[in-house]
């Protein structure tokens, strides 16, 4: 079946440095969905990916889809303790919404 | 709204002992999932349902795990018996649609079976 593989497992900045986490898939995706979930908190959306090499940008954020829709990024500029968490990739493939294990990023002032 | 709304936030109990978790979704969305999550294993599937039919539970790891959904209001999961490897986080989420919408989590269930 289809799986969604994210990388790096965990990463630790010092605030103000940027970060990158990366999802592949399997198989070409539908769409891609990013969710952040904080330390003690459940799973918040935060946007969705749909069209081959698409980037978007939330601000600090900028969220890219591959141009063969099977993998994503997401880049956070000038890192800040607000940003502390979980990052997931959720991949559609059509039949169901797969979740990668995660980026935990954890900020030092 | 207030969001996905999942009851008891925290449950602690014996192994052996059937627990029993509830989710109320967000009034008019069509779909309803079940996620577990841990450490070793991330978030997982369970199941999910369209309209309050089950779609598919290929992710329900064995007969121990049941859920129903009896109204568009109202989803339980049923583990029972329980053991301790079943401790986790249980979320539920809700969402428009299937695929092409975001999902909707609730707050999560934390259970530990000792």
């Amino acid at each position: 079946g289809q799986q969604v593989m994210q990388i790096p497992q965990y990463q630790h900045v010092q605030e103000g440095e940027d970060f990158t986490t990366y999802c592949n898939s399997s198989t070409t995706l539908s769409n891609i969905q990013w969710y952040k979930q904080r330390p003690g908190g459940h799973p918040v959306f935060l946007i969705q990916l749909v069209k081959s090499g698409e980037v978007k940008k939330q601000k600090r954020l900028t969220f890219q889809f591959g141009e063969a829709k099977k993998n994503s990024s997401l880049h956070i500029t000038a890192t800040q303790t607000t940003d502390v968490g979980t990052y997931f990739c959720a991949g559609d493939s059509g039949y169901a919404l797969n979740f990668g294990k995660g980026t935990s990023l954890l900020v030092t002032p | 709204d207030a969001g996905v709304i999942q009851s008891p936030r925290h449950e602690v109990t014996e192994m052996g002992q059937e627990v029993t978790l509830r989710c109320k979704p967000i009034s008019g969305h069509d779909y309803l999932f079940w996620y577990r999550q841990t450490m070793m294993r991330g978030l997982e599937l369970l199941i999910y349902f369209n309209n309050n039919v089950p779609i598919d539970d290929s992710g329900m790891p064995e007969d121990r795990f049941s859920a129903k959904m009896p109204n568009a209001s109202f989803s339980t999961l049923k583990i029972q018996p329980s053991e301790p490897r079943d401790s986790a986080v249980y979320f539920c989420a809700s969402s428009l649609d299937r695929g092409a919408y975001e999902q909707y989590f609730g707050p999560g269930t934390r259970l530990t079976v000792t």
